[in-house]
């Protein structure tokens, strides 16, 4: 079925540093991406989408970049604090639906001090 | 800000029970939907709900599943007879509309003993 994968499983870096968290989707019909972050016990916690007629969005120390040509995503945090440690997830919409979102399996992203 | 809740935050059972998990979602918004975490898995989306009625529901959300929205305010899911497997994080969504951010409640972590 179609697949909607992330390349690390944790990310470690150090407090200022930047992070770069990868995901790699194999549904070429998908238009829609979101990238969540998830904190222990808590549910996800939206960050920032983008659409497929998009390459670059950026929020506030957030930046996603889409790569339709390799079917890669990726999220992009500037000056990674403490409070950023947690899972992120990226997710699609399902093949043929607007309704329903397909999660990756997530990177745990630890920032040290 | 609005946000979705969700209650019980815990909620265990014995297999074979039927429980009811409850959410009320964000006031203005109108798809509404359910997925579900097992520990240290990604999230999987089980069903999505529009004017009054599924939109889409997954492989997962077979005959034991349920969905109602009772009220103006409430969504609800009932698991028919649970099962050990049943056991998991479940977490209500909703959103503006289609292709739009999802946000999500804190989640029921469901315990089936």
């Amino acid at each position: 079925g179609e697949n909607v994968g992330l390349h690390l499983p944790t990310l470690s870096v150090q407090e200022g540093d930047n992070s770069i968290i990868n995901c790699a989707y194999s549904n070429s019909a998908s238009d829609y991406f979101i990238w969540y972050k998830q904190e222990s016990g808590k549910g996800p916690q939206f960050i920032i989408d983008i659409r497929s007629n998009m390459d670059k969005r950026q929020g506030q120390r957030v930046t996603v970049l889409l790569n339709k040509t390799v079917k890669h995503l990726s999220l992009q945090i500037a000056a990674t604090q403490p409070g950023d440690s947690a899972v992120y997830f990226c997710a699609e919409n399902r093949a043929n639906s607007g309704y329903a979102l397909n999660f990756g399996k997530g990177t745990s992203l630890l920032v040290t001090p | 800000e609005p946000e979705v809740t969700q209650t019980p935050s815990h909620q265990v059972t014995q297999m074979g029970q039927e429980v009811i998990l409850r959410c009320v979602p964000i006031s203005n918004h109108l798809y509404f939907y359910w997925y579900r975490q097992i520990l240290g898995q990604k999230v999987e989306f089980l069903v999505s709900f529009y004017n009054n009625e599924i939109s889409e529901k997954s492989e997962i959300f077979d005959d034991q599943f349920s969905v109602e929205r009772p009220d103006g305010s409430n969504f609800t899911l009932k698991i028919r007879s649970t099962k050990l497997e049943d056991s998991a994080m479940y977490f209500c969504a909703s959103s503006v509309g289609l292709n739009t951010e999802a946000f999500f409640g804190q989640g029921t972590r469901l315990t089936v003993v």
